[in-house]
C-alpha cells in the first residue's frame, strides 16, 4: 500500500515557499521523509510518530495528522539547495517493519 | 561523519551474466536493507536482515536473486542471471535497530544497467 505524494512536481523561485504532501489508506505508526539528489543517495531528513506532532529541520518543519493519516512537509525560504525530489516512507501500525516509499516529489528551486 | 559504503558505483553487464553489489553499514547498525530503485520512482524493499537473519525478503526474486550477510557486518547482493528488466539503482540501507520507528540511513548506491 504505498503512499501518495502529491504534487509530482513543483517548481519554486528562491525564497518562495512550498508543501509536499504523503497520505495513505491505511493507519500510520510513523511517516520518513527523505530527500535525494539525482544520482545521490537518499538523505533522511525526519521522522514524525502518530501523535500529530510536528518537527523542524533547518527551514524544514513536517506535520503528521493522524486522524487523516497524512503527513505534509513544509519547505520555507527555500534555497537552491532544497532542490531534488523528496520521498516520503510510510510505516503502517499493526507490526510490520517494512517501510514504503511513495513515488516522490521532485522539487526544483530557480534562482 | 560514519556512512553505509556500497560498491561498485557503477555496473554494466550483458544480460545472462551474474552480477554482485557489496555493502558495508554504519558500525553497530544491526538491521540492513537492500532496495531496488527504479527510475522515477521510490525505493522498493528487496530484503531486510537483523544480524545474519533474513526478517523480510518477500519482493526478493528468488529464482535469479540472493542475498548473505554472513557474520552479521557486510552484506552481498547477487544477481544470476542478470536480465533487462534488473536495470536500476541498488540501494543498500542501515538503521541502529530494527523496531519501528527506527532511522534508515542509505549508501551512495550501485547504478546497473544491463544490456
Amino acid at each position: 500500500q504505498q503512499p501518495v505524494q502529491s504534487p509530482q512536481a513543483v517548481i519554486l523561485r528562491e525564497g518562495e515557499d512550498a508543501v509536499i504532501n504523503c497520505s495513505s489508506s491505511k493507519a500510520l505508526y510513523s511517516v520518513h521523509w527523505y530527500r535525494q539528489k539525482h544520482g545521490e543517495a537518499p538523505v533522511f531528513l525526519m521522522i514524525l510518530l502518530k501523535g500529530g506532532e510536528q518537527k523542524g529541520h533547518e527551514k524544514i518543519s513536517a506535520s503528521f495528522n493522524e486522524k487523516k493519516q497524512q503527513s505534509s512537509l513544509y519547505l520555507t525560504a527555500s534555497q537552491l539547495s532544497y532542490s531534488g525530489t523528496y520521498f516520503c516512507g510510510t510505516l503502517p501500525q499493526g507490526g510490520s517493519e517494512k517501510l514504503v516509499f511513495g513515488k516522490g516529489t521532485k522539487l526544483t528551486v530557480n534562482p | 561523519e560514519a556512512e553505509v559504503a556500497q560498491s561498485p558505483r557503477y555496473k554494466i553487464t550483458e544480460k545472462s551474466q551474474a552480477v554482485a553489489f557489496w555493502c558495508d553499514p554504519i558500525s553497530g547498525h544491526a538491521t540492513l536493507y537492500w532496495y531496488r530503485q527504479i527510475l522515477g520512482q521510490g525505493p522498493e524493499l528487496l530484503v531486510q536482515f537483523q544480524d545474519e537473519s533474513v526478517v523480510d525478503d518477500s519482493q526478493l526474486p528468488k529464482d535469479r536473486f540472493s542475498a548473505e550477510r554472513l557474520k552479521g557486518v557486510d552484506s552481498t547482493l547477487k544477481i544470476q542471471p542478470a536480465e533487462l528488466g534488473d536495470s536500476a539503482m541498488y540501494l543498500c540501507a542501515s538503521s541502529f535497530t530494527g523496531a519501528v520507528g527506527g532511522t534508515q540511513y542509505f549508501g551512495p548506491g550501485t547504478r546497473l544497467l544491463v544490456l
